[in-house]
């Protein structure tokens, strides 16, 4: 089946800075990809939809500037937290479709990346 | 707007009896449903769904319009189905995107 790849798995970062976290379709081209947050005990809140060579298109609430999307190939997509603070802590996962399976509404799950901010 | 309930935060059963996860969505259009498992320490994994009509590892659900259900189901519990079950929709959000809406999930706990 197709593979959805996180790096890194977990990071721990100081308040102030910004991460990087990236997603890859591993054996397919995604082009769509989505970004989800999911705290502790509660479910995956999709934050955005991330589209190859276009802009991402963000859910209600979701602060553009403050994550910043970057799907500039068909395989990657890349998430920025920028000047992260403690409150951004949380476990981000990323999903892709794989059109070639013929379910345009199946997606296929990263592992996911622990945020940590001090 | 989609929304998808799982009134139960955890379900525990015994290894054998039968189990029923419940999921209840609500959606103006014609609704894609999944169920979507998480074991321990692993990544989301899709179940099943609904236009499959298949059975995996024993499960099956079947989408009541009329209700509004995708209760999810199987005859014989095995310590090995304990995990976390998240029932999804995925419905026209807009500019030609269609979206995944997670139910809050329910934890599974199979007494041996």
């Amino acid at each position: 089946g197709a593979v959805v790849s996180q790096h890194p798995s977990w990071v721990i970062c100081k308040s102030g800075t910004s991460v990087k976290i990236e997603c890859r379709s591993l054996d397919f081209q995604a082009t769509t990809m989505f970004w989800y947050r999911q705290f502790p005990k509660q479910s995956l809140m999709l934050m955005a939809t991330s589209n190859e060579g276009s802009k991402a298109t963000y859910e209600q609430g979701v602060e553009k500037d403050k994550f910043l999307i970057n799907h500039a190939s068909l395989t990657l997509s890349t998430l920025t937290v920028t000047s992260a603070h403690p409150e951004d802590s949380s476990f981000y996962i990323c999903s892709a479709r794989d059109l070639s399976t013929g379910s345009y509404n199946e997606q296929f799950f990263g592992p996911g990346t622990r945020l940590t901010v001090l | 707007a989609q929304r998808v309930t799982q009134p139960e935060k955890l379900l525990s059963v015994f290894k054998g009896a039968p189990v029923e996860l419940k999921c209840n969505y609500s959606y103006s259009g014609s609704p894609e449903l999944f169920w979507y498992v998480q074991y321990s320490r692993q990544r989301l994994q899709l179940l099943l769904r609904h236009i499959s009509r298949e059975s995996i590892k024993g499960f099956t659900a079947d989408l009541n319009k009329g209700e509004t259900s995708f209760h999810l189901k199987k005859p014989f519990a095995q310590e090995e189905d304990s995990a976390m079950y998240y029932c999804a929709l995925s419905g026209y959000s807009g500019a030609g995107s269609y979206q995944l809406t997670f139910g809050k999930g329910t934890k599974l706990s199979v007494i041996p």
